[in-house]
């Protein structure tokens, strides 16, 4: 089974409709991440979260929220999804520990998502 | 402000032959990490090598090293003996520690039979 899941790994919806998309992880990692994919712009981070208390807003927020229900799970809401928010969302986890991890970014496999 | 730059959108090259992808970054910082991702048509993100800057031997993953030139802010990845299964788009990413990550912009490697 995959250490980092997504769901759904595909969707389609129409210009102001509330989307969740959920992520949940098996490797135990505090860190968690969403990210979004556009051609010619590589990764830009949208939020992370260091534990279930400790969320923060990353490159490029507007529009998005984020819920971290457990350790485990991580999932980012688009609260009116537009067209410009049509791209490739990754999650990922991070090793990163106080006492000294490898501080490595672990991905799902992405759902692409896409706003009519 | 970090930034990760990859300078070639697209590089191809010939199977069984050596290919370098080329990657500068701007920080501040003296302590951080550098990774290159591979993301294959499946859109995987595949962790391919990971270099520490306080690190002065270039990391080696079999066929996949790199050429870190810190004082230069450089960060290539080599790869050797290339194989269809290569082609991929390519992510040169930096990290400082304990921090987000901030990612390239990508290159296309296309393999040649």
């Amino acid at each position: 089974d995959a250490d980092v899941t997504q769901t759904p790994r595909n969707r389609i919806t129409k210009t102001g409709k509330r989307i969740m998309l959920e992520c949940s992880q098996t490797k135990g990692h505090d860190r968690m991440y969403w990210y979004r994919q556009d051609p010619g712009l590589g990764l830009r981070l949208i939020y992370y979260s260091f534990d279930v208390k400790d969320i923060n807003k990353g490159e490029i927020s507007d529009g998005y929220s984020v819920s971290r229900q457990a350790q485990a799970k991580f999932s980012l809401s688009l609260e009116s999804a537009i067209p410009n928010q049509t791209a490739l969302y990754f999650c990922a986890t991070s090793d990163f520990t106080l006492a000294g991890g490898k501080d490595t970014q672990y991905f799902g496999p992405g759902t692409r998502l896409t706003v009519l | 402000a970090q930034t990760v730059t990859q300078s070639q959108p697209e590089m191809s090259v010939q199977e069984a032959e050596t290919v370098t992808l080329s990657c500068t970054y701007d920080t501040s910082e003296s302590d951080y990490y550098l990774f290159w991702y591979k993301q294959p048509p499946s859109r995987q993100m595949i962790l391919v090598i990971r270099q520490e800057a306080y690190k002065q031997q270039n990391a080696t993953e079999n066929r996949f090293s790199v050429n870190f030139q810190k004082a230069a802010k450089s960060f290539s990845l080599k790869i050797s003996d290339s194989q269809l299964g290569d082609a991929a788009m390519y992510f040169c990413a930096y990290r400082v520690t304990g921090n987000q990550f901030y990612f390239g912009t990508g290159t296309s490697l296309t393999v040649i039979p």
